[in-house]
């Protein structure tokens, strides 16, 4: 079973759609996250998210939101989609009450944006 | 929060060599990550090293942790084609909310 799953894994819109990403963990984790990876690699996160508390990247724009609908998944949405948005995004997951231990990663949801 | 960056930002070597990368930052913190990412995949996560150690060893990986320095290094033992990858580091900020915070990572090439 895959740990951490995103889908589609590939995705080509038009600008000023609204798109979703799913994320599903079957890890039992309680905390999961989203990154951003760009061209150059760098890899940002933009959301951290709990059953206590969502950390948003103050960098990150309002066209984007974790919607988490249970404990297992964190969804992302992206509305007005725009050319910059083009990257791959990355769901991952952690143990919040053990923090000393590794997070997992999904495969990537490649977003092209034309 | 900080991230880690690692340098050199691209490795070539042959195989048989080791390959050593470097990871920086800029706050206290509680542990660093080391992580692997093969073309087109997700994060692997390869080793942890917390604060109060100084290094460790996980088959042919090995990682020191030089916190007065800021800074940490991986290095690969008689490298191998299948090494070939981007290596990151990760670190978190002590006395906050644990993100693992990434840079841009190191990419190697091991040739056959």
């Amino acid at each position: 079973d895959t740990a951490v799953s995103q889908t589609p894994k590939y995705l080509v819109t038009q600008m000023g759609n609204d798109k979703s990403i799913k994320c599903e963990q079957n890890l039992g984790h309680d905390t999961m996250y989203w990154y951003k990876q760009d061209s150059k690699k760098f890899l940002k996160i933009m959301f951290s998210y709990n059953n206590k508390e969502l950390i948003i990247n103050e960098t990150v724009p309002n066209r984007f939101s974790p919607k988490s609908p249970d404990k297992a998944h964190l969804n992302l949405h992206i509305n007005s989609l725009e050319l910059g948005d083009s990257a791959v995004y990355f769901c991952a997951s952690s143990s919040y009450l053990e923090p000393n231990t590794e997070a997992f990663f999904g495969q990537g949801t490649r977003l092209t944006v034309v | 929060s900080q991230q880690g960056e690692e340098d050199p930002q691209a490795l070539s070597i042959q195989e048989g060599e080791n390959a050593t990368m470097n990871c920086s930052y800029k706050t206290s913190i509680n542990n660093l990550q080391w992580y692997r990412q093969n073309s087109g995949r997700g994060l692997v996560h390869l080793i942890l090293i917390r604060s109060n150690e100084r290094e460790k060893h996980s088959g042919r990986l090995r990682v020191t942790l030089d916190t007065s320095k800021k800074s940490s290094s991986l290095l690969i033992t008689a490298s191998r084609a299948a090494d070939t990858a981007s290596y990151f580091c990760a670190t978190d900020a002590s006395g906050g909310s644990y993100i693992p915070t990434f840079g841009r990572g190191t990419s190697l090439i091991v040739h056959p």
